[in-house]
């Protein structure tokens, strides 16, 4: 069974660039979740995903990002127009219910390096 | 407010040495709490989840509610256990949504 992907591994781009990047969940995880670490910080909680609904967006930072999940399949995030601050690691997890059998615990993606310059 | 605090953002240890990584959390309800892994170029991979009360790889981690703590915990390091440690609190925000908020990690080295 294929884990969680994500794409790119590495995006550089600079202030102001718009940078999209994808998430594909473990097939049949319904959770869809958006982490990201910035340079001496804790991984950071940005939104949730149940199928294609938004349910908890209260981690994402500003109106610059944009979480989508069309069809309740792959996730993308996009950065929109990209700033400094905005560099680090963001990490894509998925679920599976609880409600339909999963344990509640989340596997995560090996995260996309995202660096503005 | 659910936080979680790793004190030791190092740790360095001798093979065959016991090693404990520390974990405190703050939380309302009822924890549910995670140890999560990151080898040297893998994923995020989970090690430990408090409700299973497992061992892996060795390492155990109990729950104490009464010091709101979850260390980690192996009698004995090997090499291979160098890595960075993430504690994790899965904190229920209603319905059925859950998200993990982590600590800042702890970056374990077992020297030969």
């Amino acid at each position: 069974e294929a884990g969680v992907t994500q794409f790119p591994s590495h995006s550089v781009i600079e202030k102001g660039q718009t940078v999209t990047l994808r998430c594909d969940p473990i097939s049949g995880h319904d959770n869809l979740y958006w982490y990201r670490r910035v340079m001496g910080k804790e991984i950071k909680f940005l939104l949730h995903f149940v199928k294609e609904s938004k349910q908890d967006e209260s981690g994402m930072p500003n109106n610059r990002f944009l979480a989508e999940r069309t069809g309740g399949t792959y996730s993308t995030l996009k950065v929109q127009p990209a700033e400094l601050e905005d560099s680090g690691v963001y990490f894509c997890a998925s679920s599976q219910d609880i409600r339909t059998g999963g344990r509640n615990i989340q596997y995560f993606g090996a995260g996309t390096r995202l660096s503005v310059l | 407010a659910q936080r979680v605090t790793q004190p030791e953002k190092l740790l360095s240890v001798f093979k065959g040495a016991p090693v404990e990584l520390k974990c405190n959390y703050s939380y309302s309800g009822s924890p549910e709490l995670f140890w999560y892994v990151q080898y040297s170029r893998q994923r995020l991979q989970l090690l430990l989840r408090h409700i299973s009360r497992e061992s892996i790889k060795g390492f155990t981690a109990d729950l104490n509610k009464g010091e709101t703590s979850f260390h980690l915990k192996k009698p004995f390091a090997q090499e291979e256990d160098s890595a960075m440690y993430y504690c994790a609190l899965n904190g229920y925000s209603g319905g059925s949504n859950y998200k993990l908020t982590f600590g800042k990690g702890t970056l374990l080295t077992v020297n030969p």
